[in-house]
């Protein structure tokens, strides 16, 4: 079945600082998905991407669609405490737009 | 309220009892998802149901069972849990015909003793 390789599995980071990680595949994906999940919750929708090169931006967050299709990524400028969870990327493909998730980025962020 | 509701949050239960989680929905989706989350595996998939005379084995079935009583539901049972059972569980919908991903449930956590 398709795979996402999402790196790095973790990372600890100095408040004001910027992050970026990112999803791979050997699958062509149409979207791409980027969700956050706080402690305790269930993760929630961050991006939608939706063609291939796409940049798209929702306040400090940046994530593009790679141009293959195969890869995504996404950026978090000025980081800040709240910005602490897991991020999961995943991918959509065929026609009944089930989606495939990577194994998520623990994100730790120090006052 | 929220769309997505999940039942019990958080839940203890012995070895070899039987455990129902529960899903309800107010998206009007006609896709509902559980998924187990332990901690470096990521979201793995158990069942899903694209709607309510379907059923579909995920990636990870055997131990589980799911009813899909209503559109709108959709139950997850343990027949007999064990302890590798214990896991954060999600249940998830999304639209058939479009592709603006899932929306989750807040999580039920299950320990199994």
């Amino acid at each position: 079945g398709q795979q996402l390789n999402q790196s790095p599995q973790s990372m600890f980071i100095q408040e004001g600082e910027d992050v970026s990680m990112n999803c791979t595949s050997s699958s062509i994906f149409n979207t791409w998905l980027w969700y956050k999940q706080d402690p305790g919750e269930g993760p929630v929708l961050l991006i939608a991407l939706y063609k291939a090169g796409e940049l798209t931006s929702n306040g400090r967050l940046t994530a593009q669609f790679g141009i293959t299709r195969k890869d995504s990524f996404l950026n978090i400028s000025a980081s800040i405490p709240s910005d602490v969870g897991i991020y999961f990327c995943a991918g959509q493909g065929g026609s009944n737009y089930k989606l495939t998730f990577g194994k998520g980025t623990l994100l730790t962020v120090n006052p | 309220d929220a769309d997505v509701t999940q039942t019990p949050r958080n839940r203890i239960t012995k070895t070899g009892k039987r455990i129902m989680l529960e899903c309800s929905q107010t998206k009007g989706h006609d896709r509902m998802y559980w998924y187990r989350q332990d901690p470096g595996l990521g979201l793995r998939l158990i069942y899903y149901s694209f709607d309510v005379k379907d059923i579909n084995k995920g990636e990870i079935s055997d131990g589980y069972s799911v009813s899909r009583q209503a559109q709108a539901k959709f139950s997850l049972s343990l027949e007999s849990a064990i302890p590798n059972q214990t896991a954060l569980y999600f249940c998830a919908t999304s639209d058939a015909t479009t592709n603006y991903g899932y929306t989750f449930g807040s999580g039920t956590r299950l320990t199994v003793v």
